[in-house]
């Protein structure tokens, strides 16, 4: 069974520029969050997709964005990049949004650097 | 006052004893508790869920629960050099807000 797909791993920007990741859950799971994870602010989370809509999201600014897809598949955005913006990039998936299934799987992430 | 606070460590344990490590969190209304085990360079793995006060054990990782004084702690017992990894304790708070608050995370190292 595969496992949480992000692709690209690895992504130099310049600041100013846009970027997109992608992130393909786990076969058969709806539901996808997004972290970033920096060595000073630890994991903090960005929104939450489920059939298609966002669910939750966390205290970031407008130039991140997401979406998902009807195949699950999400995408996240953030424009106009900062210096700040430079971070580890999580996705997780997850069955659902009911307690029975509550695992969240990550990938391996997306390494944004931003010069 | 952070919302899931641990003890940042490094917790250093020799090989074979039990790795203690600690997690508190400021939301009553929260439901389930996670823990998650994160190598460098590599991505977080879930180890255990517990949303039950008590113990759950599961080989050699023992999950404990006390909502009442709103606290949850990892053991790991007969620890091994590859336990060595930064633990990251996680709360889910239910009802709108349903996102998984990460603890700032615990440095492990095991010393053979």
């Amino acid at each position: 069974k595969a496992g949480v797909t992000q692709t690209p791993r690895y992504l130099i920007k310049t600041r100013g520029q846009q970027v997109t990741l992608s992130c393909s859950p786990i076969s058969g799971h709806r539901s996808v969050s997004w972290y970033q994870q920096t060595p000073g602010q630890g994991l903090q989370f960005l929104f939450e997709y489920f059939s298609e809509t966002q669910r939750n999201k966390g205290n970031f600014p407008g130039r991140f964005s997401g979406r998902q897809f009807s195949n699950s598949r999400s995408e996240m955005n953030v424009s106009t990049l900062e210096l700040g913006d430079s971070a580890l990039y999580l996705c997780a998936s997850s069955l659902g949004l009911d307690r029975s299934s509550y695992g969240y799987t990550f990938g391996s992430g997306t390494r944004l650097t931003v010069v | 006052q952070k919302e899931v606070e641990q003890n940042s460590g490094p917790l250093s344990v020799p090989e074979g004893a039990i790795a203690s490590l600690n997690c508190t969190y400021s939301d009553r209304g929260s439901q389930s508790f996670f823990w998650y085990r994160q190598y460098s360079g590599k991505s977080p793995e879930l180890i255990m869920f517990i949303y039950s006060n008590g113990d759950k054990e599961d080989g050699r990782f023992t999950a404990q629960l006390n909502k009442a004084s709103q606290y949850v702690s990892l053991l790991i017992r007969d620890s091994q050099p590859s336990d060595s990894a930064t633990y990251l304790c996680a709360v889910k708070t239910g009802g709108s807000a349903r996102q998984l608050t990460f603890g700032s995370g615990t440095q492990l190292t095991v010393l053979p």
